[in-house]
């Protein structure tokens, strides 16, 4: 089962760059790694998957080392609007009769200052 | 497209009750996955069901239930409810596989109990 850590906040002024890492050092070979985004009095948003190296989308990257024991959240120019709780998830495919486990970090409360 | 559903959206009850809690998922999602939320502990995994059937489960007591219909929609029963059970009781779609697939939240269900 993947333990994850992740900072407990981040300030970031907007218009800058930010990046959330979050470890992952016992992930399995099977595991994915998915980042949500959760504004308060609602469920999280996917953000952002992978598995390894470097995933982009329209609204971040995902940067994955060789040895997958950590990921970065990407998110570029930020503004008020990205005000949240950001979380990584880390859970393995399932395999043979389906079992397996999703694990959440604690989160990182990201406060956007203007 | 209708999003996760979820209801009741918020719930009193007192210690010693039980409660069910229901989510109906996206059409044609047949992975759903149930977590608890609190300040403390974050995120966490209840269980998961796919095709009426449990697929895994965390580390939660008996008294934690759950089960899926086979229009998927899916029901979580708390028996015996603590007041540590109070949170907000998140329900969370995907097509096959919440570890590998995008997650679609629902709103949530706030469980307070005195």
């Amino acid at each position: 089962l993947a333990k994850t850590t992740q900072p407990i906040s981040m300030d970031s002024y907007e218009g800058q760059e930010v990046n959330i890492t979050c470890s992952h050092n016992n992930i399995a070979t099977n595991d994915y790694i998915t980042w949500y985004q959760q504004f308060p009095s609602q469920g999280p948003r996917f953000i952002i998957q992978g598995y390894k190296t470097k995933v982009t989308n329209e609204v971040a990257s995902l940067f994955i080392p060789a040895d997958r024991k950590s990921s970065t959240l990407s998110l570029p120019r930020v503004s008020l609007s990205d005000t949240a709780v950001y979380y990584c998830l880390v859970g393995a495919l399932s395999a043979g009769a389906g079992s397996y486990q999703l694990t959440f970090g604690k989160g990182t409360k990201l406060s956007v200052i203007p | 497209k209708a999003g996760v559903t979820q209801t009741p959206r918020y719930l009193i009850k007192t210690r010693g009750q039980q409660v069910t809690l229901s989510c109906s998922p996206i059409s044609g999602h047949r992975s759903v996955s149930w977590y608890q939320q609190t300040p403390g502990q974050g995120l966490q995994f209840l269980f998961e069901y796919f095709s009426e059937t449990q697929r895994n489960k965390g580390n939660f007591p008996g008294r934690f239930s759950g089960r899926q219909f086979s229009n998927s929609r899916s029901e979580m029963n708390v028996s015996t409810l603590e007041l540590g059970d109070s949170a907000l009781y998140l329900c969370a779609s995907s097509l096959w596989n919440g570890g590998a697939d995008e997650q679609f939240f629902g709103p949530g269900t706030r469980l307070t109990v005195l």
